[in-house]
């Protein structure tokens, strides 16, 4: 079974670019989570989709940032315009939450590499 | 607010040793607590949960977890390491906000192995 599908896998563009990251979560999964993963920040939770509604955008670093989920099997996070600082690792996850009160293990993508020049 | 902290950003051990990584959390309810490993340009992979029960938990890979409340701990052991145990480790807090769940990931050890 496939795993989490992240596209592209790295991407370099220069400041005030747009930058459109893609992520296909397990098929059956009912919950996506986007991260971003820096050195000085660690792992930080950005966006958190439920049955493809966004629930919790209060990580979302600023209006450059936006994300979508327009079915179960497609998300993506897009910067627009990207800058320097958006230069990180970004992780899409996803999960099923079997029980409503227990949260669900993570799988992760192995991540989009982005570079802003 | 829950938070994860992991005291150790780097832990050296030679191969075949014993390793202990710690965690503490803070968390106002039960917290639901997870170990992740990430190796070297992959994302996360999960070792282990604890949810209720058996404080102490099984998890892949040969590793091992204690619960440990009086002291809000959640320490990751293994007893003999390989090798290939060399990664990112991350401890993680489980969150139950109204109708979501939400995880919060401390800031990592890294975990060198010397043949």
């Amino acid at each position: 079974d496939a795993g989490v599908i992240q596209s592209p896998r790295h991407e370099v563009t220069e400041m005030g670019q747009e930058v459109t990251l893609r992520c296909k979560p397990i098929s059956g999964h009912n919950s996506l989570f986007w991260y971003r993963q820096t050195m000085m920040r660690g792992l930080e939770l950005l966006i958190y989709f439920n049955n493809n509604v966004p629930i919790d955008d209060s990580g979302m670093p600023e209006d450059r940032f936006s994300a979508k989920m327009p079915n179960a099997s497609f998300s993506t996070l897009k910067i627009q315009p990207s800058e320097p600082r958006d230069s990180a690792v970004y992780f899409c996850a996803s999960s099923l939450a079997v029980q409503r009160r227990l949260p669900g293990e993570l799988f992760f993508g192995e991540g989009s590499r982005l570079t802003v020049l | 607010a829950q938070s994860v902290t992991q005291p150790d950003i780097h832990i050296t051990v030679s191969e075949g040793a014993s390793l202990e990584l710690r965690c503490n959390y803070s968390y106002g309810a039960t917290p639901y607590l997870f170990w992740y490993v990430q190796s070297p340009g992959q994302g996360l992979q999960l070792l282990l949960k604890y949810f209720s029960g058996d404080t102490l938990v099984q998890g892949i890979k040969g590793f091992e977890a204690e619960f440990k409340r009086s002291q809000s701990s959640f320490n990751l052991r293994k007893p003999s390491v390989h090798w290939s145990d060399a990664a990112e480790y991350f401890c993680a807090v489980g969150s139950l906000k109204t109708s979501y769940d939400k995880v919060i990931f401390g800031p990592g050890t890294s975990l060198s192995v010397i043949p």
